[in-house]
């Protein structure tokens, strides 16, 4: 099956910086690709995903970007504010596999004012 | 996501006892998921449902079992819980997708803790 993979596991920015969260996956089948964001003591909450028939896509002060030959994908967040302190997960999932979610084992953000 | 409900949110029960976790949801959808978590091991995938009549083990289904009562609602069973399934357990719904993926929404979660 497939093996997601994402890291760090802990990161620490000052406020106004960027965080950047890398995800390698195993399995060239997969085609999509959320990212997760769970606050303490919430369920998981998209934020922003990507198919593999782009490279990249924005939404405001957050972009992931896809290199399907390298088989990696990036979240990437800018101007970093407390409230983006959470736990996000990547994920990757194939149609070939009835669209099952393969999750990383989550980056712990931590922004400092 | 309000639109998917756990109960309960928290639950202390004992070795050997028979533990049913319950999702609903208001979303609509057919597919729905019961996953794990555990700390540094993210998300693990329990079982899903495809539709009333459609139930497949995922990852690690091993010491569970499911039932779809209808297409809102989904529960998880432990029928003789252990301590090692102490963790954070959350149901997930999505809807059929129109080409590539399928958002899941989540649940809030059930806490459940086995002595």
């Amino acid at each position: 099956g497939e093996n997601v993979e994402q890291h760090p596991s802990t990161l620490s920015v000052q406020e106004g910086d960027s965080a950047v969260i890398k995800c390698t996956y195993s399995d060239s089948a997969s085609n999509y690709f959320p990212w997760y964001k769970q606050e303490l003591g919430k369920g998981p909450q998209l934020i922003i995903d990507i198919r593999s028939n782009v490279g990249e896509k924005k939404d405001q002060r957050i972009a992931v970007t896809l290199n399907k030959t390298a088989k990696h994908f990036s979240l990437h967040i800018t101007e970093t504010q407390p409230e983006d302190s959470a736990v996000y997960f990547c994920a990757a999932s194939s149609s070939n596999t009835g669209n099952q979610f393969y999750f990383g084992t989550g980056t712990s953000l931590t922004v400092i004012p | 996501d309000a639109d998917v409900t756990q109960t309960p949110r928290n639950r202390i029960t004992k070795t050997g006892k028979r533990i049913m976790l319950e999702c609903s949801q208001t979303k609509g959808h057919d597919r729905m998921y019961w996953y794990r978590q555990d700390p540094g091991l993210g998300l693990r995938l329990i079982y899903y449902s495809f539709d009333v009549k459609d139930i497949n083990k995922g990852e690690i289904s091993d010491g569970y079992s499911v039932s779809r009562q209808a297409q809102a609602k989904f529960s998880l069973s432990l029928e003789s819980a252990i301590p090692n399934q102490t963790a954070l357990y959350f149901c997930a719904t999505s809807d059929i997708g129109q080409g590539i993926g399928e958002t899941q929404y989540f649940g809030p979660g059930t806490r459940l803790l086995v002595l």
